[in-house]
């Protein structure tokens, strides 16, 4: 089957560096994206990763290992703002976007 | 503005009465898909059309339907709603389908059938 893992829930504190993980397990592979997800709002593009190694934007980086399948979302100098829930996803040749089930992040002042 | 539109933004229905929810994308988009939102289950991708008269089924089409007859419209059809479709749903659309391409998601629709 399809499948991809990320955890469900992530809290931290404002100024803080969080690490969201996904581990996936897909029958085709072109890539990982991450998507941000505020309470009641439409999921927004963050960043993808089609090669292995490390993209960064701003207070955001992604990194995908293809051959560990796994990757990652840091999120540096945390703050309120970022409090959501986030979404790796997998996009497969063919179909559209695989989406894990997300994590909630917390952030605390 | 750039933007994915969907219509309605809220709706209550009955069981069995057939609904369509609207979705349009001004941004000349050949890439258009439809996803659910259930709590714990993340978004799930209902169908997806890579062009006009190009449609395909996701991970979970039974009891949808679909149509692109028009670039900009996607619209999603219920034609007979059950109470397992309560849902908050999603339109979205990418210039090009590979790798790669940022999905721009519509504001949703939250669906409820009694």
């Amino acid at each position: 089957g399809q499948s991809l893992e990320q955890p469900s829930e992530v809290t931290a504190v404002e100024g803080a560096i969080v690490q969201i993980n996904c581990t996936y397990q897909t029958s085709g592979f072109y890539g990982l994206s991450w998507y941000q997800q505020h309470d009641g709002g439409a999921p927004t593009f963050l960043s993808y990763n089609g090669l292995d190694g490390l993209e960064e934007t701003g207070r955001f980086s992604s990194f995908l290992s293809r051959s560990d399948s796994y990757g990652y979302l840091l999120l540096q100098e945390l703050q309120m703002k970022d409090s959501a829930s986030y979404f790796c996803a997998v996009r497969q040749a063919g179909t559209a976007l695989i989406f894990g089930k997300g994590t909630t992040l917390s952030v605390s002042s | 503005e750039a933007q994915v539109t969907q219509n309605p933004r809220y709706l209550i229905t009955v069981t069995g009465k057939k609904l369509t929810v609207t979705c349009s994308q001004n941004m000349n988009h050949e890439y258009m898909s439809w996803y659910r939102q259930d709590p714990g289950l993340g978004l799930r991708q209902i169908y997806y059309s890579m062009n006009v008269e190009v449609t395909d089924k996701g991970d979970v089409p039974e009891g949808y339907k679909v149509s692109r007859k028009e670039k900009r419209n996607f619209p999603l059809i219920l034609e007979s709603p059950s109470p397992n479709q309560t849902s908050l749903y999603f339109c979205a659309s990418s210039s090009r389908q590979g790798a790669g391409n940022e999905q721009f998601f519509g504001p949703g629709t939250r669906l409820t059938v009694l």
